[in-house]
């Protein structure tokens, strides 16, 4: 079975401008979740996704945003990217307690 | 608020070793627990999970024990192996709502980077 895919696997973006992440789980998870890890801590928790409803949401503003389609695929979208955004995102699928994730996407903002 | 801490950046053992890699916590909710492994340019790779209701989870080489009065977990690697080498997160769970429609989010801590010699 595939695992977790994400594209794009890397992005440099400008200050201010917008960006779109993607994620497909793996077949039959039904719940995503997407987290920030910057250079030497762990992952971040962004938002969590189940059933195209989101059922979690962690301390990010709303620069962040994201959500899931019918086929449980999910984009994270962030708006005006400052320079503190640039980090590593990753998106995560569940379909109990353990959560597998892809590998990631590397944004860089300049 | 640091809920999840691995207090050691890094541990050195050599090949054939044990390895303890340490994680305490301070959220009383957090009812599930996960080791997850981490190489460079990679995503988190699950280990091993243990619920609070537990002690002790074995997974062949692996093992996690949870001492929920202590608030601390530690996972366990024997024999230690040079591919072992990586980054290690613990993280915790909060406990999923009633309808079972969301697993909680994972809580994770610093990482701490093992070193495997041969």
């Amino acid at each position: 079975d595939a695992g977790v895919t994400q594209s794009p696997t890397h992005l440099i973006k400008t200050r201010g401008q917008h960006v779109t992440l993607r994620c497909s789980p793996i077949s039959g998870h039904k719940s995503v979740s997407w987290y920030q890890q910057v250079l030497g801590q762990g992952p971040q928790f962004i938002f969590q996704y189940y059933e195209k409803e989101e059922r979690g949401r962690g301390n990010f503003p709303d620069r962040f945003s994201a959500r899931q389609f019918p086929n449980y695929s999910s984009e994270l979208n962030v708006n005006a990217l400052l320079l503190g955004d640039s980090a590593l995102y990753l998106c995560a699928s569940s379909r109990e307690y353990e959560q597998y994730f892809g590998p990631g996407t590397r944004l860089t903002v300049t | 608020d640091q809920q999840v801490k691995q207090n050691s950046p890094s541990l050195s053992v050599q090949e054939g070793r044990i390895s303890i890699l340490n994680c305490d916590y301070t959220n009383s909710m957090f009812d599930y627990f996960l080791w997850y492994k981490k190489y460079p340019a990679e995503g988190p790779t699950f280990l091993i999970s243990i619920s609070s209701i537990k002690d002790k989870n074995e997974d062949g080489r692996f093992t996690v024990f949870l001492n929920k009065s202590a608030k601390h977990l530690s996972l366990h690697i024997v024999p230690s192996q040079p591919g072992d080498s990586a980054v290690y997160f613990c993280a915790a769970s909060t406990p999923r709502n009633a309808g079972g429609t969301s697993y909680g989010k994972l809580t994770f801590g610093q990482g701490t980077i093992l070193t495997v010699h041969p």
